[in-house]
């Protein structure tokens, strides 16, 4: 099992540029989540999806974008970059077989700049 | 509000040593707590997590964590340090929506171990 991979590694955008920061996951697991972590801030929530054609806004989900088509992926999309997403992004996946939380397993993460 | 805190943003500890790193929630209900662990550049790894029943829950890697109700707390512990330990330390709990599904991170702790 490869677990969650994330492509590209590093990126570096200018203001206004889009992308698409991949997450695919080999582990059959229904939720899948994207974060992004800031220095000395933790990591907050975008979007989640709970299975294949669900998804919900997470804690920051303004100027972001996800679809969920298969299980398998979970495609993040930034339309117009701004400086403000500069940051570290993190997918993750579960099992959800406790509704009260199963342990997430994380992508290496997607370093992203935007000048 | 649901939250989760680290006091303590660097934590240094000799080899050997016990060691601590903190947390304190602020959750209604029953409490789902989770440690996570971040080496550098890599993703998050799950150490353990409280649900319910024995306040001294054992995790991966020799680590424990113990909760305390009546101060509200969640911290991590492990008898004898390794150099191998020092990482970036996150709790998590449940986020605004009160499910563990949806997490909240405290802004981590960083733990280094001196040789």
């Amino acid at each position: 099992n490869a677990g969650v991979t994330q492509t590209p590694k590093f990126r570096i955008l200018k203001i206004g540029q889009s992308m698409t920061l991949q997450c695919t996951q080999d582990m059959n697991h229904n939720y899948m989540y994207w974060y992004r972590q800031d220095p000395g801030m933790g990591l907050k929530l975008i979007y989640y999806s709970v299975g294949a054609g669900i998804t919900d806004k997470g804690e920051v989900p303004n100027g972001y974008n996800v679809s969920r088509s298969t299980t398998e992926d979970f495609p993040l999309r930034l339309e117009l970059a701004a400086p403000s997403q500069t940051s570290v992004y993190f997918c993750a996946s579960s099992r959800d077989r406790d509704r009260r939380g199963d342990e997430q397993f994380f992508g290496p993460g997607t370093r992203l700049t935007v000048l | 509000a649901q939250s989760v805190a680290q006091p303590e943003d660097q934590v240094n500890v000799a080899e050997g040593n016990p060691l601590t790193v903190k947390c304190t929630y602020s959750v209604s209900g029953n409490p789902y707590l989770f440690w996570y662990v971040q080496y550098p550049n890599r993703g998050l790894q799950f150490l353990l997590k409280y649900i319910t029943g024995d306040n001294l829950v054992k995790g991966s890697y020799g680590f424990e964590a113990e909760f305390n109700k009546s101060q509200t707390s969640f911290h991590l512990k492990k008898p004898s340090a390794l150099v191998s330990d020092s990482a970036l330390y996150f709790c998590a709990g449940p986020g605004s929506s009160g499910s563990a599904r949806q997490l909240t991170f405290g802004s981590g702790t960083q733990l280094t171990v001196l040789p």
